[in-house]
C-alpha cells in the first residue's frame, strides 16, 4: 500500500477566493486522482493528474476552476479557484497501484481536505 | 445516470453474525471492482478488489462475489465485529478511474 498526506486537513474560506490542497505520496506512483465528496454524495472523479502534462477532467469539471499540477511522482496539487458555496466538500486524491501476485487493482485514498465556503 | 448503485442506504446485523452489502452496476466495461469503508472526517480505506474476469475473492473476513451476468456485486464480512461499522462503499473502475456508489452504512451490534 502507499501512505498519502494532504495538506491542509481543513478550511474555511471566503467566497472568491482559491485554496491549493497539496497530496503527498510516500512513493513514486504511476497513476493519481482527484475525487470530490459533496455532503451527503459519493465520491465523483474530478480528473487525472498526469505527470510533466496537463491533467485529464471528467465531464463536469475544467481546469479554470479546478487546475492541477504534478510536477513529479510523489506530489500533486490541486486548487479550487473562485470559490463559492457549492464548492463546498471534501476533496481527496488517490493513487492506483497494482499488485501483480494477488491479481487485485488496488487504489489507496488520501484522508481529505474538508473546505467549507462561506 | 447512476452506473453504480448501492439501493440499501444502512444495514444492521448482530456481532458475529454475516454481514451482506449488495452493489448493482450498469456498464459493462467496468474490468475491477473495489470494496471501501469510511469512517466520517477520514479517506476511504481499501478493503478488497475482484477482476472483472473472477467470480469471487477472498481476504480474511471480507469475500467479495461477483455476478457478471446479472452485473451485481457483494461483499461478505464473516462474522462481523462491532469495528466494521461504517459506510462501505462499492466502486467499479474502468482504466483505474473509479464510479462510486453512494454507499450503505453498516452498524454491527454487540
Amino acid at each position: 500500500s502507499a501512505v498519502i498526506s494532504q495538506k491542509p486537513s481543513r478550511d474555511i474560506c471566503q467566497r472568491g477566493t482559491s485554496l491549493t490542497i497539496q497530496c503527498q505520496v510516500d512513493s513514486q506512483v504511476t497513476m493519481m486522482f482527484w475525487y470530490r465528496q459533496q455532503p451527503g454524495q459519493s465520491l465523483t472523479l474530478i480528473a487525472t493528474a498526469n505527470q510533466g502534462s496537463e491533467a485529464t477532467y471528467e465531464s463536469g469539471f475544467v481546469i479554470d476552476k479546478f487546475p492541477i499540477s504534478r510536477p513529479n511522482l510523489t506530489f500533486s496539487t490541486l486548487t479550487v479557484s473562485n470559490m463559492s458555496p457549492e464548492d463546498s466538500s471534501i476533496y481527496l486524491c488517490s493513487v492506483a497501484g497494482f499488485s501483480g501476485t494477488s491479481g487485485s487493482n488496488e487504489q489507496f485514498f488520501g484522508p481529505g481536505t474538508r473546505l467549507t465556503v462561506l | 445516470d447512476q452506473q453504480v448503485k448501492q439501493n440499501s442506504p444502512s444495514l444492521s446485523v448482530q456481532e458475529g453474525r454475516i454481514s451482506i452489502l449488495n452493489c448493482d452496476y450498469t456498464n459493462s466495461m467496468f474490468d475491477y471492482f473495489l470494496w471501501y469503508k469510511k469512517y466520517p472526517a477520514e479517506g476511504p480505506t481499501f478493503l478488497i478488489s475482484i477482476s472483472s474476469i473472477k467470480d469471487k475473492n477472498e481476504d480474511g473476513r471480507f469475500t467479495v462475489f461477483l455476478n457478471k451476468s446479472a452485473k451485481h456485486l457483494s461483499l461478505h464480512i464473516v462474522p462481523s465485529q462491532p469495528g466494521d461499522s461504517a459506510v462501505y462503499f462499492c466502486a467499479a473502475s474502468s482504466n483505474y478511474k473509479l464510479t462510486f456508489g453512494k454507499g450503505t452504512l453498516l452498524t454491527v451490534n454487540p
